[in-house]
């Protein structure tokens, strides 16, 4: 059973407008949740985070809310911007855990001139 | 500050093979975890090595093992390869064991025919 969900396996999205993507969880012991990207052939690059005490973190033009009663995050990026293409990763952590960081299946951003 | 790095970036094998993944981690960063992307199942949690001991395993077959040494170099082993191994393995350190954030190495994409 997955944890972690994206349920878009594929967005597009003009450049210059917002993009939103979504991850949803149902383990309520994970307390720790992290977006990444990956390019091909790459590995994930860590892009932000944000802990459960908080419902908003901010990092120039990415945002992640946390709805902790939904079981929801999302992922704002905005503007967005052609090298923002890329499949995104929503990741989650139980605190302190030995299990790794459990992972949704992504999303493939487009983003179009 | 270099990044995390992977050896080999590609390899190719057959069934019954075994093969050996190896991965240094940040300079400096102690914990090295492992994982496998497939497209059927995504990323996945192999297991988190730190002083050279296995913290805990994801759910995967004893073929997979693993190993990590004192200046906290890991590798990966994975024994009589069946087609279903085919995949790419991403290795990721952090400073601490449990640590909420992880680094990603470029990965190894291992193929078995």
């Amino acid at each position: 059973d997955q944890q972690v969900k994206q349920n878009s396996p594929s967005l597009s999205v003009q450049e210059g407008r917002i993009s939103i993507l979504n991850c949803d969880y149902t383990n309520s012991m994970f307390d720790y949740f992290l977006w990444y990207k990956k390019y091909p052939a790459e590995g994930p690059t860590f892009l932000i985070s944000i802990s459960s005490i908080k419902d908003k973190n901010e990092d120039g033009r990415f945002t992640v809310f946390l709805n902790k009663s939904a079981k929801h995050l999302s992922l704002h990026i905005v503007p967005s911007q052609p090298g923002d293409s890329a499949v995104y990763f929503c990741a989650a952590k139980e605190g302190g855990g030995a299990d790794g960081l459990t992972f949704g299946k992504g999303t493939h951003l487009i983003i179009q001139p | 500050k270099a990044g995390v790095t992977q050896t080999p970036r590609y390899l190719i094998k057959t069934r019954g093979q075994q093969v050996t993944l190896s991965c240094s981690p940040i300079s400096g960063h102690r914990s090295v975890s492992w994982y496998q992307q497939t497209p059927g199942q995504g990323l996945q949690f192999l297991f988190e090595y730190f002083s050279e001991t296995q913290r805990n395993k994801g759910n995967f077959p004893g073929r997979f093992s693993g190993r990590q040494f004192s200046n906290s170099r890991s590798e990966m082993n994975v024994s009589t390869l069946e087609l279903g191994d085919s995949a790419l393995y991403l290795c990721a350190s952090s400073l601490l064991a449990g640590d909420n954030e992880q680094f990603f190495g470029p990965g190894t994409r291992l193929t078995v025919l």
